[in-house]
């Protein structure tokens, strides 16, 4: 029962131009989300999160975006750069228990 | 120290033997949690500390898998009698509160089971 799911696997945009990264979510306890970015061979680094208080929250070229009765968060890079190309991963944290449980991940390429 | 270090990179364990991972958090954080990712993608969640105590074990195969955050020693996940299926990659994140201020990861150790 996946409760974070990240439909698209991959996506490919060119350089300057925006990426949108989406995920949904289905447990309506989950009141707080993070993006992660990873690299091959490295582990996940944070990106930018939001709490389920807000329905925007911007740092430099990253934008998420929540829509609670949606159930659904949206990761917006732009420009997109090339070294944006990584797997991003969704994840929120079980209330209670604090493990991250992760979408699938979403693989970016960013073409120059 | 300012990341979570992981060792080993890489470990080959023939099938049945044991294997040990080790992580050292960040100073000062309060949690350690322990990921393993099989096909590339899906993180599954093993167990947690809240300093040296677990705080959730929910996801670890407790037949095999044991773990534990010592003071003052690195934090360990041991797999006895280590099964094919075992081969991932095993993350260990840390953070100062729980996880709704942002975990930060090692970078991984690769188990390969043969």
């Amino acid at each position: 029962d996946q409760q974070v799911k990240q439909n698209s696997p991959s996506l490919s945009v060119q350089e300057g131009r925006i990426s949108i990264l989406n995920c949904d979510y289905t447990n309506s306890m989950f009141d707080y989300f993070l993006w992660y970015k990873k690299y091959p061979a490295e582990g996940p680094t944070f990106l930018i999160s939001i709490s389920s208080i807000k329905d925007k929250n911007e740092d430099g070229r990253f934008t998420v975006f929540l829509n609670k009765s949606a159930k659904h968060l949206s990761l917006h890079i732009v420009p997109s750069q090339p070294g944006d190309s990584a797997v991003y991963f969704c994840a929120a944290p079980q209330g209670g228990s604090e493990k991250l449980v992760f979408g699938k991940g979403m693989k970016l390429t960013v073409n120059p | 120290g300012e990341e979570v270090a992981q060792t080993p990179k890489h470990l080959v364990r023939g099938e049945g033997q044991k294997a040990k991972l080790y992580c050292a958090p960040i100073k000062g954080h309060s949690y350690v949690f322990w990921y393993q990712q099989v096909l590339k993608n899906e993180f599954k969640f093993l167990i947690s500390f809240q300093n040296e105590n677990v705080f959730d074990e929910t996801g670890m195969p407790k037949e095999r898998f044991s773990a534990k955050c010592l003071p003052n020693s690195p934090c360990s996940l041991e797999i006895q009698a280590t099964k094919l299926e075992d081969s991932a990659v095993y993350f260990c994140a840390s953070s100062q509160w729980g996880p709704n201020t942002e975990a930060f990861f090692g970078q991984g150790t690769r188990l390969t089971v043969v």
